[in-house]
């Protein structure tokens, strides 16, 4: 079983839906959480980065960590076309140098 | 952009020839990171960095080396490259430990 399991959809939504993303995870250790966006022939992009539990806003964005769960999500608000990308969730905890990530979903906002 | 360069952006190699990808950051961060990415795979840990010359492996280390002789370079070297080797390889910095990953723009390899 993975760390980080995440579905890769394609999700499909029209234009000004508001989307839910996310991420289930195994390891309780885990203490930091970033959500990336990934457009096609692109690096992945930083869009949200938490630190234990609770909610993050920015902009259209929100982050949420529920570590009793074991799960964290990405709402995007009045989503746009070019919010189509692939999405990663990623974590870790303090002392691992390395992330653990999602294998990332696909959405479509549909104009 | 988080300054991060790789080259070359795109490579065509052939079976068996040795190739060296470089990535050069000008953030002077510590942590520096060798991914690839290939469908239903996600992103995949190859080598890291936590200094000049200090250097780990990741989950799919084998048959990939990885040198780092100045901060800002950090160079991923495929000894013998295989088919199975045909991927996107991103680099990545962070500076702290508490920080998050920057992503570069990608190189893509194809071996034939």
């Amino acid at each position: 079983q993975k760390e980080v399991e995440q579905d890769p959809g394609p999700l499909s939504v029209p234009e000004g839906a508001i989307v839910s993303l996310n991420c289930t995870y195994s390891n309780s250790a885990f203490q930091y959480f970033m959500w990336y966006r990934q457009y096609s022939r692109k690096g992945p992009e930083l869009l949200m980065y938490t630190y234990s539990s609770g909610n993050k806003e920015d902009g259209r964005f929100t982050a949420q960590v529920d570590k009793s769960s074991k799960y964290i999500s990405l709402f995007i608000r009045d989503s746009q076309p070019s919010d189509s990308a692939t999405y990663l969730c990623a974590m870790k905890n303090t002392g691992r140098r390395a992330l653990t990530f999602g294998s990332g979903t696909r959405l479509q906002v549909q104009p | 952009d988080a300054g991060i360069t790789q080259s070359p952006r795109h490579k065509v190699t052939e079976t068996g020839t040795p190739v060296t990808l470089r990535c050069h950051q000008t953030e002077n961060h510590r942590y520096m990171y060798w991914y690839r990415q290939d469908p239903g795979h996600g992103l995949r840990l190859i080598h890291y960095s936590y200094g000049v010359k200090d250097t780990d492996k990741g989950e799919v280390s084998d048959g990939y080396s990885v040198s780092r002789s100045k901060t800002e370079d950090f160079l991923l070297t495929l000894e013998s490259a295989t088919s199975s080797q045909t991927s996107v390889y991103f680099c990545a910095i962070r500076g702290e430990d508490t920080s998050p990953l920057h992503f570069g723009n990608g190189t893509r390899l194809t071996v034939t």
